[in-house]
């Protein structure tokens, strides 16, 4: 079946340094990308998507490029904050309509000052 | 922007009663969806609803869940008899027509089974 791996948390960086959260995924068909994120105590937020190929989704400094040729679709930051301190979850779904999203496990990532 | 709300934010039950959390997604959307975190583990699917039905139900889905739309904005989960391994941070979602539309999650309801 479809699914999606994260790298294993937690990450620990300090304000201002580069973020890379690695996601590949397994699907049997065309996937839709989504990165999603949990800040403490609060649900699930949409940060970006990508829904073909080479697309790069983009919100609030974080960057994420669907790469078919490795089936991936890595988080970037170029410069943290504390503010990000959160959990990410890369998600997928398969074919419009009602599919459910596949999620990954989750990177918990925490940002020091 | 239009969100998902849930209610309660928490819900403490005792083993073997009935709980129902709500949901009101965003007004004009018509896919709905439950999922289900338990603390520290992924977040799992539970059901999608579509015109008033189940469209996809997951293995965790028993006989034990329902789900109802009982009027045009709510969205209910029920559980009949709780059990412990029930407890997990709930989620409800929405989502739109067209293509290639994101779900929207509401904040969660944290179902805590004494």
């Amino acid at each position: 079946g479809d699914s999606v791996t994260q790298m294993e948390g937690p990450v620990t960086l300090s304000e201002e340094a580069f973020l890379t959260i690695n996601c590949t995924y397994t699907a049997t068909g065309y996937p839709s990308l989504f990165w999603y994120v949990q800040y403490p105590g609060e649900g699930l937020q949409l940060l970006l998507k990508a829904t073909k190929a080479d697309d790069k989704g983009s919100n609030k400094g974080f960057e994420a490029t669907y790469r078919k040729e490795t089936t991936s679709f890595h988080l970037e930051k170029g410069s943290v904050q504390v503010s990000d301190s959160a959990v990410y979850f890369c998600a997928l779904v398969v074919s419009s309509g009602n599919t459910p999203l596949v999620f990954g496990k989750g990177t918990r990532l925490s940002v020091i000052a | 922007e239009p969100e998902v709300t849930q209610t309660p934010s928490h819900q403490v039950t005792q083993m073997g009663q009935e709980v129902i959390l709500r949901c009101v997604p965003i007004s004009n959307h018509l896919y709905f969806y439950w999922y289900r975190q338990i603390l520290g583990q992924k977040v799992e699917f539970l059901v999608s609803f579509y015109n008033n039905e189940i469209s996809e139900k997951s293995e965790i889905f028993d006989d034990q869940f329902s789900v109802e739309r009982p009027d045009g904005s709510n969205f209910t989960l029920k559980i009949r008899s709780t059990k412990l391994e029930d407890s997990a941070m709930y989620f409800c979602a929405s989502k739109g027509t067209g293509n290639n539309q994101p779900q929207h999650f509401g904040d969660g309801t944290r179902l805590s089974i004494l």
